[in-house]
């Protein structure tokens, strides 16, 4: 069965640099979530889209944006990145409309570190 | 606001043994309810969720949780563990209804000796 992808993996950055991260739902899956993993910690939810909008809103910094398109993939755009954005980055799809509404799967993450 | 309470941060047991996951949780309308399994350097699996229904679930890999309303738990159980059970063990709780953000508990380590 196809899963939630997201790319990169792994992503090495410098401090003020600016990072795009990338997620593909599942097909047919219409919401997309990004958690934030610090290390050893809990996933932290960050945004969430639903039919291209925002849903709701978690703890992202203001330096963070994010957007779904109309293929239903998201991209996570981080500026000036600082050393406490090192982090795994999860997203996550849930259908809508039909099948398992209130489950979200999660992808396989992209860790990423600032130098 | 909703939240998740594990208990023990680090879980040993014995191969073969029981494995109890402790995770209470506290919501102001019902909750679904959801334990999630990460293997290193890996994304996060579902292991099982509660939404509505019979309060015992069974989930993947011979793990299993009781919603108990009335201790607000949803405790993980296993009747026998395994080498391969070794991982992190997150509980999570949602809105009702769905498609609501997951707040997650910080995790219990499990290991397993042999």
């Amino acid at each position: 069965a196809a899963g939630v992808i997201q790319s990169p993996r792994h992503l090495i950055k410098e401090k003020r640099e600016t990072a795009t991260l990338k997620c593909y739902p599942i097909p047919r899956h219409d919401t997309v979530y990004w958690y934030q993993q610090g290390p050893g910690q809990d996933p932290q939810f960050l945004i969430s889209f639903y039919e291209k909008m925002q849903s709701d809103k978690g703890s992202i910094p203001d330096r963070f944006s994010a957007q779904q398109f109309s293929d239903y993939h998201s991209e996570l755009n981080m500026s000036s990145l600082e050393l406490g954005d090192s982090a795994l980055y999860f997203c996550a799809s849930s259908p809508t409309t039909s099948g398992n509404t209130d489950t979200q799967y999660f992808g396989p993450g992209t860790r990423l570190t600032v130098l | 606001a909703q939240s998740v309470t594990q208990l023990g941060s680090h879980v040993s047991v014995s191969e073969g043994a029981l494995v109890l996951l402790r995770c209470n949780y506290s919501s102001s309308v019902p909750p679904y309810l959801f334990w999630y399994v990460q293997y290193p350097n890996q994304g996060l699996q579902l292991l099982l969720k509660y939404t509505t229904g019979a309060t015992l679930v069974k989930g993947i890999n011979g793990f299993e949780a009781e919603f108990k309303k009335s201790e607000t738990s949803f405790h993980l159980t296993k009747p026998s563990a395994h080498m391969s059970d070794a991982a992190e063990y997150f509980c999570a709780v949602s809105d009702e209804g769905g498609g609501n953000k997951l707040t997650f508990g910080t995790g219990t380590q499990l290991k397993v000796e042999l």
